[in-house]
């Protein structure tokens, strides 16, 4: 079945870099994504990678994939107080484009 | 441009009552999918519907229904609620759907309290 985990809590001193991991099952998964959830809010769009990409880099975030362990990573450079939130990873396959399979979700604390 | 447009805000009701959320898309995108959040949980899956028709359902009781407008804009509707059926209620719009990387932007939701 369909399953994405992740670690519910991480906390890093500001300037740091933050690493995020997420796990899924789906081997047909084709997209990873990360979100990114503030109190109050919907969910953000942050990055996304393909599935048979190994790693992709968008300013301070890089995606890392090691799709034969199906594992999934989201590093944060120079973390700032704003990066504090939630953070989802979650997977789509082609079937269906508008259902993604959402892990429980990170809280990242970012401490001055 | 404005984004996905959620209302209400927040409602509060009693158990078996019914309810309805509304979402506005973002003008163009002819795809609304709807997400159920529970405290604590990432989303889960509840319908999608792409130029009023389902695409898709997840593994949610026939007491959630949904329908989408000629204008895009979608209902979900949820009878003879449950204590269970507390949750932040998101809905996501998209171009298209079947397309390989279709991107899902989320409204701010919907947060449903039953008492």
């Amino acid at each position: 079945g369909e399953d994405v985990e992740q670690s519910l809590f991480l906390s890093v001193r500001e300037g740091d870099s933050s690493v995020i991991n997420c796990t899924y099952t789906d081997s047909s998964s084709t997209y990873l994504y990360w979100y990114k959830q503030e109190p109050g809010a919907g969910l953000q769009l942050l990055t996304y990678i393909f599935s048979n990409m190994d790693m992709k880099q968008d300013q301070r975030l890089t995606v890392l994939l090691n799709k034969k362990d199906k594992h999934l990573s989201l590093r944060i450079a120079d973390t700032q107080t704003g990066d504090s939130a939630i953070y989802f990873c979650a997977e789509s396959n082609s079937g269906n484009t508008g259902k993604l399979i959402f892990g429980q979700g990170t809280t990242l604390q970012v401490k001055p | 441009d404005a984004g996905v447009t959620q209302s209400p805000t927040h409602l509060i009701k009693t158990r078996g009552q019914h309810v309805t959320l509304r979402c506005s898309p973002i003008s163009g995108h002819k795809s609304v999918s709807w997400y159920q959040q529970v405290l604590g949980q990432g989303p889960q899956f509840i319908f999608q519907y792409y130029e009023k028709e389902e695409r898709g359902r997840g593994n949610f009781p026939d007491r959630f229904s949904a329908r989408q407008f000629p204008n895009y804009s979608s209902e979900l509707n949820v009878n003879a609620l449950l204590l269970g059926d507390s949750a932040l209620y998101l809905c996501a719009s998209s171009q298209r759907t079947g397309v390989l990387n279709e991107k899902l932007f989320f409204g701010s939701g919907t947060q449903l309290s039953v008492l």
